[in-house]
């Protein structure tokens, strides 16, 4: 089993549209998680941190269900620009390594 | 504002070939990392150095050897090329505190013919 697994996708999705992604996690001791974003033939950036009681930043909200090892991403009112692969990465226990999931998808269409 | 600097950004390389990465940062961050990104598969870490003079094996370090002496560079060496390692490669540093934030560099396009 992946550390980190994702649905590639790809999610096509109308301008305006709320779209939510998944991310699972194999080691239950896992400390960190964040969600990156990556546009194409571009290096990954931070969209946004996740924290236990969930977190949102404008139209994006992340949450964190450790019982079930899983995180989350809800995009609200998508945007063109919003067309990006979405990266869930995870902190292992000891804080060294950043292991990242393949990544999802998304196409913001007109 | 310079932030996470790799060079070359891109290269073609024959079968056999011997190339060294360079990876300079100038945030001062303890942590550095080479990843390389393949379709379908993500980021998959190949070393990282927790500090200057240390390294230590990723998920995929076959075929690749590292150093660190100096804290602002981390070069990824690859002493005989192979078509496998036709990749994008990514430098990335970061504080040791648990929830901060890896900066990445731009990546370098590597084609081994």
């Amino acid at each position: 089993r992946k550390e980190v697994e994702q649905d590639p996708g790809p999610f096509n999705v109308p301008e305006g549209a709320t779209v939510a992604f998944n991310c699972t996690y194999s080691n239950s001791a896992s400390q960190s998680f964040f969600w990156y974003r990556q546009d194409c033939r571009k290096e990954p950036k931070l969209l946004m941190s996740v924290y236990s009681s969930g977190n949102e930043d404008g139209r994006f909200t992340a949450q964190l269900n450790r019982a079930s090892q899983y995180i989350s991403l809800l995009i609200r009112d998508s945007k063109l620009s919003d067309s990006a692969t979405y990266l869930c990465v995870v902190r292992p226990p000891g804080g060294f390594k950043t292991i990242f999931g393949a990544g999802t998808r998304l196409f913001v269409k007109a | 504002n310079a932030g996470v600097t790799q060079t070359p950004k891109f290269r073609v390389l024959k079968t056999g070939q011997s190339m060294t990465l360079l990876c300079a940062q100038d945030m001062n961050h303890e942590y550095m990392y080479w990843y390389r990104q393949d379709p379908g598969m993500g980021l998959r870490l190949i070393h990282y150095s927790v500090g200057e003079g240390t390294t230590a094996k990723g998920e995929v370090p076959d075929g690749y050897n590292v150093s660190r002496l100096k804290k602002q560079n981390f070069l990824l060496g690859l002493e005989s090329a192979a078509p496998s390692q036709t990749s994008v490669y990514f430098c990335a540093s970061r504080w040791p505190d648990l929830g901060t934030e890896a900066f990445f560099g731009q990546g370098t396009r590597l084609t081994v013919v």
